[in-house]
């Protein structure tokens, strides 16, 4: 079965600070995998995905993910955090045998200070 | 371009009454789904269609129905709303590859309906 962990509820970092989401999955099969951010009283928004090729992706707002395959990881990183950054943050998974269902994290809430 | 849309944006139900939540979009995309998002829980699949003319169950489907209306509409209706059935619903779309590709492309969300139910 798929499953995806963020495990923190929230993390914090001062403003020009870099920043880390973390996220591990499981999955049958290569994954495809996803970070989406949340604005309050927003639908979700795409950031990035890793769908196959090199393990740095990067995306959108300056943000980056790297897929590490043996430690089944894909954290989220932002070399220079901004408080307009402050938001939820998505991690999600899908197999590669050909389905849809994507799993979704429960989010992890990034706060910013500046 | 509006992307998705989703009708209402709020609504308050009682107990056993019925309603249908509306999604459009138009991107041209041939997958579509329907979320509910749940303080803690992230995102849950309620259902999906991967193309017109398909439906298929998610991770909670019970209390649901859908209809593919077209390629643009994807609706989801509760019969008989529940208390727990209070939640934010999303509608998302995204387009659709072929063989091992096929989920290998990002959803676009539309804005969300709070639903509570007394």
């Amino acid at each position: 079965a798929q499953s995806v962990a963020q495990p923190e509820d929230q993390v914090n970092v001062a403003e020009g600070n870099p920043l880390t989401v973390k996220c591990t999955y499981s999955v049958s099969g290569n994954p495809y995998l996803f970070w989406y951010v949340q604005y309050p009283n927003r639908g979700l928004q795409f950031l990035l995905k890793y769908i196959t090729g090199d393990n740095l992706v990067k995306g959108s707002y300056g943000f980056e993910a790297e897929f590490n395959k043996s430690q089944t990881s894909f954290h989220l990183k932002k070399p220079s955090a901004l408080v307009s950054d402050s938001a939820l943050y998505f991690c999600a998974v899908r197999g590669n045998t050909g389905g849809f269902k994507t799993i979704f994290g429960a989010g992890t809430r990034l706060f910013v200070k500046a | 371009n509006a992307g998705v849309t989703q009708t209402p944006k709020f609504q308050v139900l009682k107990t056993g009454q019925s309603m249908t939540l509306q999604c459009a979009q138009d991107m041209n995309h041939n997958s579509m789904y329907w979320y509910r998002q749940d303080p803690g829980m992230g995102l849950r699949l309620i259902y999906y269609s991967a193309s017109e003319g398909t439906t298929d169950k998610g991770e909670v489907p019970n209390g649901y129905n859908v209809s593919r209306l077209n390629k643009r509409e994807f609706s989801l209706r509760l019969e008989s709303a529940a208390p727990s059935q209070t939640s934010v619903y999303f509608c998302a779309s995204s387009l659709r590859g072929t063989g091992y590709l096929a989920g290998a492309y990002e959803q676009y969300f539309g804005p969300g309906t709070r639903l509570t139910v007394t």
